[in-house]
Protein backbone atom coordinates (compact mmCIF):
# COMPACT_ATOMS: atom_id res chain seq x y z
CA UNK A 1 0.00 0.00 0.00
CA UNK A 2 0.81 3.79 -0.05
CA UNK A 3 3.36 4.87 2.43
CA UNK A 4 2.58 7.55 5.13
CA UNK A 5 5.27 9.32 7.33
CA UNK A 6 4.88 11.08 9.88
CA UNK A 7 6.81 13.01 12.15
CA UNK A 8 7.89 12.89 14.82
CA UNK A 9 7.00 9.91 16.63
CA UNK A 10 7.20 10.81 19.95
CA UNK A 11 7.44 14.67 21.60
CA UNK A 12 7.47 15.76 25.27
CA UNK A 13 7.01 19.72 25.40
CA UNK A 14 6.56 22.11 28.09
CA UNK A 15 3.42 23.59 29.19
CA UNK A 16 2.90 26.51 26.86
CA UNK A 17 5.32 25.73 24.03
CA UNK A 18 4.13 24.85 20.65
CA UNK A 19 4.87 21.60 18.64
CA UNK A 20 4.65 21.01 15.15
CA UNK A 21 3.79 17.65 13.57
CA UNK A 22 4.44 16.80 9.92
CA UNK A 23 2.69 14.15 7.80
CA UNK A 24 3.90 13.36 4.17
CA UNK A 25 2.64 10.93 1.91
CA UNK A 26 6.05 9.35 0.41
CA UNK A 27 4.88 7.48 -2.87
CA UNK A 28 1.19 9.18 -4.22
CA UNK A 29 -0.34 13.02 -4.00
CA UNK A 30 -2.77 13.10 -1.07
CA UNK A 31 -5.68 15.66 -1.88
CA UNK A 32 -6.98 15.07 1.12
CA UNK A 33 -5.15 14.87 4.46
CA UNK A 34 -7.17 14.10 7.95
CA UNK A 35 -5.70 14.61 11.27
CA UNK A 36 -7.51 12.68 14.30
CA UNK A 37 -6.74 12.35 17.79
CA UNK A 38 -7.36 8.95 20.08
CA UNK A 39 -6.96 9.23 24.07
CA UNK A 40 -6.34 5.66 25.09
CA UNK A 41 -8.27 2.81 24.43
CA UNK A 42 -10.83 5.06 22.55
CA UNK A 43 -11.48 5.39 18.88
CA UNK A 44 -10.37 7.93 16.39
CA UNK A 45 -11.58 11.18 16.44
CA UNK A 46 -11.59 13.21 13.79
CA UNK A 47 -10.45 16.96 14.41
CA UNK A 48 -10.02 18.51 10.73
CA UNK A 49 -9.92 17.62 7.10
CA UNK A 50 -7.50 19.81 4.88
CA UNK A 51 -7.65 19.83 1.29
CA UNK A 52 -4.29 20.49 -0.66
CA UNK A 53 -4.33 24.58 -1.04
CA UNK A 54 -7.30 25.39 1.46
CA UNK A 55 -8.04 26.50 4.39
CA UNK A 56 -8.64 23.29 6.95
CA UNK A 57 -12.15 22.34 7.76
CA UNK A 58 -12.19 21.79 11.65
CA UNK A 59 -14.82 19.74 13.49
CA UNK A 60 -17.07 20.92 16.09
CA UNK A 61 -15.21 21.89 19.39
CA UNK A 62 -11.89 21.48 17.44
CA UNK A 63 -9.81 24.99 18.53
CA UNK A 64 -8.77 26.31 15.14
CA UNK A 65 -6.48 28.86 16.35
CA UNK A 66 -5.26 26.25 18.54
CA UNK A 67 -4.91 23.15 15.93
CA UNK A 68 -3.07 25.40 13.21
CA UNK A 69 -3.46 22.95 9.96
CA UNK A 70 -1.34 23.94 6.96
CA UNK A 71 -1.76 21.96 3.55
CA UNK A 72 0.39 23.72 1.80
CA UNK A 73 1.25 20.78 -0.96
CA UNK A 74 -0.12 17.28 -2.47
CA UNK A 75 2.64 15.62 -0.07
CA UNK A 76 2.62 17.42 2.82
CA UNK A 77 0.53 18.48 5.63
CA UNK A 78 1.56 19.86 9.28
CA UNK A 79 -0.39 20.51 12.57
CA UNK A 80 0.76 22.71 15.26
CA UNK A 81 -0.52 22.69 18.74
CA UNK A 82 0.18 25.63 20.05
CA UNK A 83 0.41 26.88 23.45
CA UNK A 84 0.13 22.50 24.70
CA UNK A 85 -1.76 22.25 27.80
CA UNK A 86 -1.15 18.88 29.64
CA UNK A 87 -4.83 17.99 28.56
CA UNK A 88 -3.43 18.40 25.18
CA UNK A 89 -1.47 14.98 25.63
CA UNK A 90 -2.83 12.00 23.37
CA UNK A 91 -2.10 10.14 19.85
CA UNK A 92 -2.36 12.28 17.42
CA UNK A 93 -2.78 10.56 14.11
CA UNK A 94 -2.94 11.74 10.30
CA UNK A 95 -3.99 10.10 7.19
CA UNK A 96 -4.09 10.74 3.65
CA UNK A 97 -6.49 10.15 0.60
CA UNK A 98 -5.61 10.47 -3.00
CA UNK A 99 -7.10 8.45 -6.20
CA UNK A 100 -7.22 5.81 -3.99
CA UNK A 101 -10.54 5.27 -1.52
CA UNK A 102 -8.71 3.95 1.02
CA UNK A 103 -6.67 6.78 3.67
CA UNK A 104 -3.30 5.62 4.67
CA UNK A 105 -2.01 6.27 8.15
CA UNK A 106 0.89 8.13 9.33
CA UNK A 107 2.93 6.06 12.60
CA UNK A 108 1.04 8.51 14.78
CA UNK A 109 2.13 10.93 17.22
CA UNK A 110 2.44 10.68 21.21
CA UNK A 111 2.15 13.91 22.73
CA UNK A 112 2.93 14.74 26.16
CA UNK A 113 2.62 17.82 27.29
CA UNK A 114 4.40 18.47 31.01
CA UNK B 1 -24.10 14.85 13.39
CA UNK B 2 -23.73 11.89 11.50
CA UNK B 3 -22.65 8.68 14.14
CA UNK B 4 -20.63 5.46 13.46
CA UNK B 5 -21.16 3.00 16.76
CA UNK B 6 -19.82 -0.42 16.78
CA UNK B 7 -20.56 -3.10 19.64
CA UNK B 8 -19.24 -4.90 21.58
CA UNK B 9 -17.16 -2.43 22.52
CA UNK B 10 -14.70 -5.71 24.18
CA UNK B 11 -14.34 -8.88 23.00
CA UNK B 12 -12.53 -11.74 24.81
CA UNK B 13 -12.60 -15.06 23.38
CA UNK B 14 -10.70 -17.93 23.68
CA UNK B 15 -7.75 -18.65 20.46
CA UNK B 16 -10.29 -20.54 17.89
CA UNK B 17 -13.64 -19.09 18.86
CA UNK B 18 -15.08 -16.70 16.25
CA UNK B 19 -15.71 -13.20 16.65
CA UNK B 20 -17.97 -10.73 14.96
CA UNK B 21 -18.27 -6.59 15.63
CA UNK B 22 -21.20 -4.71 14.11
CA UNK B 23 -21.07 -1.48 13.16
CA UNK B 24 -24.10 1.33 12.82
CA UNK B 25 -24.24 4.21 10.97
CA UNK B 26 -27.01 7.08 11.37
CA UNK B 27 -27.17 7.83 8.07
CA UNK B 28 -26.62 5.73 4.71
CA UNK B 29 -23.29 5.56 3.58
CA UNK B 30 -21.86 5.60 -0.10
CA UNK B 31 -19.56 3.03 1.64
CA UNK B 32 -18.15 1.54 4.64
CA UNK B 33 -14.13 0.68 5.34
CA UNK B 34 -12.86 -1.79 7.70
CA UNK B 35 -9.68 -0.83 9.53
CA UNK B 36 -7.41 -2.93 11.92
CA UNK B 37 -4.91 -0.99 14.61
CA UNK B 38 -2.67 -3.48 16.58
CA UNK B 39 -1.90 -2.40 20.19
CA UNK B 40 0.35 0.43 19.94
CA UNK B 41 0.46 0.85 15.97
CA UNK B 42 -1.73 2.78 13.72
CA UNK B 43 -4.72 1.70 11.88
CA UNK B 44 -4.46 -0.24 8.76
CA UNK B 45 -7.18 -0.67 5.95
CA UNK B 46 -8.35 -4.16 5.56
CA UNK B 47 -11.31 -3.55 2.90
CA UNK B 48 -13.87 -1.67 1.66
CA UNK B 49 -17.95 -2.31 0.51
CA UNK B 50 -19.73 -0.16 -1.64
CA UNK B 51 -22.92 -2.25 -2.64
CA UNK B 52 -25.68 -2.87 -0.85
CA UNK B 53 -25.57 -6.68 0.60
CA UNK B 54 -21.92 -6.90 -0.04
CA UNK B 55 -20.35 -9.87 1.19
CA UNK B 56 -16.39 -10.48 0.77
CA UNK B 57 -13.98 -12.42 2.22
CA UNK B 58 -10.16 -12.25 3.38
CA UNK B 59 -9.57 -15.92 4.73
CA UNK B 60 -10.56 -15.86 7.70
CA UNK B 61 -12.41 -12.59 7.66
CA UNK B 62 -15.91 -12.26 6.42
CA UNK B 63 -17.36 -8.24 6.07
CA UNK B 64 -20.29 -7.67 5.22
CA UNK B 65 -22.20 -4.35 3.87
CA UNK B 66 -26.65 -4.04 4.93
CA UNK B 67 -28.90 -3.95 2.44
CA UNK B 68 -30.43 -0.22 3.56
CA UNK B 69 -26.23 0.72 3.82
CA UNK B 70 -26.03 1.68 7.25
CA UNK B 71 -24.94 -1.39 9.17
CA UNK B 72 -22.07 -3.58 8.88
CA UNK B 73 -20.36 -6.31 10.17
CA UNK B 74 -16.72 -8.20 10.42
CA UNK B 75 -16.85 -11.69 11.15
CA UNK B 76 -13.69 -13.49 11.84
CA UNK B 77 -13.62 -17.36 11.71
CA UNK B 78 -11.73 -19.44 14.14
CA UNK B 79 -9.23 -16.95 15.45
CA UNK B 80 -5.52 -16.68 16.42
CA UNK B 81 -3.41 -14.90 18.52
CA UNK B 82 -2.20 -12.60 15.74
CA UNK B 83 -5.81 -10.93 15.31
CA UNK B 84 -5.33 -9.72 18.67
CA UNK B 85 -6.29 -5.54 18.34
CA UNK B 86 -8.92 -2.99 17.45
CA UNK B 87 -11.10 -3.13 14.42
CA UNK B 88 -12.54 -0.09 13.03
CA UNK B 89 -14.95 0.49 10.72
CA UNK B 90 -15.22 3.91 9.09
CA UNK B 91 -17.57 5.46 6.86
CA UNK B 92 -17.54 9.23 4.43
CA UNK B 93 -19.69 11.72 5.54
CA UNK B 94 -20.93 12.45 1.61
CA UNK B 95 -20.57 10.81 -1.66
CA UNK B 96 -17.93 13.32 -2.44
CA UNK B 97 -14.33 11.91 -2.44
CA UNK B 98 -13.31 14.82 -0.53
CA UNK B 99 -15.54 13.77 2.09
CA UNK B 100 -14.71 13.10 5.83
CA UNK B 101 -14.14 9.60 7.18
CA UNK B 102 -15.74 8.96 10.54
CA UNK B 103 -14.78 5.91 12.41
CA UNK B 104 -16.95 4.04 14.40
CA UNK B 105 -16.15 3.51 18.15
CA UNK B 106 -13.94 0.60 17.55
CA UNK B 107 -14.03 -3.29 19.34
CA UNK B 108 -11.13 -4.11 20.91
CA UNK B 109 -10.25 -8.33 20.55
CA UNK B 110 -8.24 -10.08 23.41
CA UNK B 111 -7.57 -13.58 22.69
CA UNK B 112 -6.97 -16.25 25.06
CA UNK B 113 -3.90 -18.20 24.07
Amino acid sequence: GAVVSQHPSWVICKSGTSVKIECRSLDFQATTMFWYRQFPKQSLMLMATSNEGSKATYEQGVEKDKFLINHASLTLSTLTVTSAHPEDSSFYICSARGDRVEAFFGQGTRLTVV
Amino acid sequence: GQQVMQIPQYQHVQEGEDFTTYCNSSTTLSNIQWYKQRPGGHPVFLIQLVKSGEVKKQKRLTFQFGEAKKNSSLHITATQTTDVGTYFCAGPSGYSSASKIIFGSGTRLSIRP
